[in-house]
């Protein structure tokens, strides 16, 4: 049974930093494409980050590039997050999201997801 | 960047009525298009994938369509269990974008 487990969310500064954990079981982590997607309180989904299966290729949204950093470790299974200069609009839920990828192409939304982790920003 | 817009943003709708939700696409994306259902406090869960695909479990009642910039999710007979928020979202490149949501609930 694939399982994502998100951990690192909390309260911070405005200005501060978080690093996100998504801990992932059950299937082989290094195929599948991994992502962060948000929901901020009563609001929709929000794309963040993506990286591909091997880590090579990162990718953003506007919104957070320059300041949230995505990476993977595939010897552990764990993807994270890592978010600096953290604003009152960065507040919500952030989930971890993954899709397979045959051969490297990923062709699919992503099918399985966390449960989230909160990440509230206010002085 | 493509926008993914839904409409309409909230429906109420009878048990049995058959019920529609439409996403429009700001340029073609093919058929890669994702539809989502997500319960008051739940984890988005993905029903239909490449526009109309079911996902295997999602119940028959559930169907998609359309290709290019317009794509319908149909649910054929509303259960109570279906109220939900549902969202597109657009997967063939980066970013990502999802549309704003369409709440269903149970007239």
């Amino acid at each position: 049974e694939v399982q994502l487990l998100e951990s690192g969310g909390g309260l911070v500064q405005p200005g501060g930093s978080l690093r996100l954990s998504c801990a992932a079981s059950g299937f082989t982590f290094s195929t599948y494409g991994m992502s962060w997607v948000r929901q901020a309180p009563g609001k929709g989904l929000e794309w963040v980050s993506a990286i591909s299966p091997s880590g090579v290729s990162t990718f953003y949204a506007d919104s957070v590039k320059g300041r949230f950093t995505i990476s993977r470790d595939n010897s552990e299974n764990t993807l994270y997050l890592q978010m600096n200069s953290l604003r009152a609009e960065d507040a919500a839920v952030y989930f971890c999201a993954g899709r397979y990828c045959s051969d490297g192409v990923c062709d699919s939304p992503p099918r399985d997801w966390g449960q989230g982790t909160q990440v509230s920003v206010s002085s | 960047d493509i926008q993914m817009t839904q409409s309409p943003s909230s429906l109420s709708a009878s048990v049995g009525d058959r019920v529609t939700i439409t996403c429009r696409a700001s340029q073609g994306i093919s058929n890669s298009l994702g539809w989502y259902q997500q319960k008051a406090g739940k984890v988005p869960k993905l029903l239909i994938y490449a526009a109309s695909t079911l996902q295997p479990g999602v119940p028959s009642r559930f169907s998609g369509s359309g290709s290019g910039t317009d794509f319908t999710l149909t649910i054929s007979s509303l259960q109570p269990e279906d109220v939900a928020t549902y969202y597109c979202q657009k997967y063939n490149s980066v970013p990502w974008a999802f549309g704003q949501g369409t709440k269903v609930e149970i007239k």
